[in-house]
């Protein structure tokens, strides 16, 4: 199947500092991409669909100032927490969209980020 | 709103015991259905989906799905766990066109009794 990668792959980071995670697809092109969060023993909750030369999409509640997503290239997307705070202390998942006529309508995931904010 | 229900948070089987984990879900269409795989350290995997056709899904790892209409289910199952199944289980409906929004269950946590 597909690869995607994160990095890095945990972070830890003073309260106030910006963060930047990395999505890259390494052996596809991945017109979109998403970024989820998981908290402990949670569900993934979807954050931001990106799609490669446009404005990212912000799922409600999610706010796009704090979370900077940027998807400059077909093969990578960034998430910058802004200003983190201890409760943007979580588990990051992000995922690329493959695209038709290879598993079409089918994401792969990355192996995540954890951040913890202090 | 689309949404995914798994109603069992944690479910402990013995090893070589079938196992069936239980999914609900609400959609208006014809939703595409996926279960994925969550171990410590890696990334999720698909094990299987459902977009049409035949209800009985066939997945990786001898898993399998069948999806039922009528009780707006798609539970998984399979006949023999083994110690490496021990994980956690996400059941997702995709949304969308294209299915390019995926929403996901709350999850069910898999151990696995010697």
């Amino acid at each position: 199947g597909a690869v995607v990668s994160q990095h890095p792959s945990w972070v830890i980071c003073k309260s106030g500092t910006s963060v930047k995670i990395e999505c890259r697809s390494l052996d596809f092109q991945a017109t979109t991409m998403f970024w989820y969060r998981q908290f402990p023993k949670q569900s993934l909750m979807l954050m931001a669909t990106s799609n490669e030369g446009s404005k990212a999409t912000y799922e409600q509640g999610v706010e796009k100032d704090k979370f900077l997503i940027n998807h400059a290239s077909l093969t990578l997307s960034t998430l910058t927490v802004t200003s983190a705070h201890p409760e943007d202390s979580s588990f990051y998942i992000c995922s690329a969209r493959a695209p038709m006529g290879r598993g079409a309508d089918e994401q792969f995931f990355g192996p995540g980020t954890r951040l913890t904010v202090l | 709103a689309q949404s995914v229900t798994q109603p069992d948070i944690h479910i402990t089987v013995s090893e070589g015991a079938s196992l069936e984990l239980r999914c609900n879900y609400s959609y208006g269409a014809t939703p595409y259905l996926f279960w994925y795989v969550q171990s410590p350290g890696q990334g999720l995997q698909l094990l299987l989906k459902y977009f049409s056709g035949d209800t009985l899904v066939q997945g990786i790892k001898g898993f399998e799905a069948e999806f039922k209409r009528s009780q707006s289910s798609f539970n998984l199952r399979k006949p023999s766990v083994h110690w490496s199944d021990a994980a956690e289980y996400f059941c997702a409906v995709g949304a969308g066109s294209s299915a390019s929004k995926i929403i996901f269950g709350s999850g069910t946590r898999l151990s696995i009794r010697p």
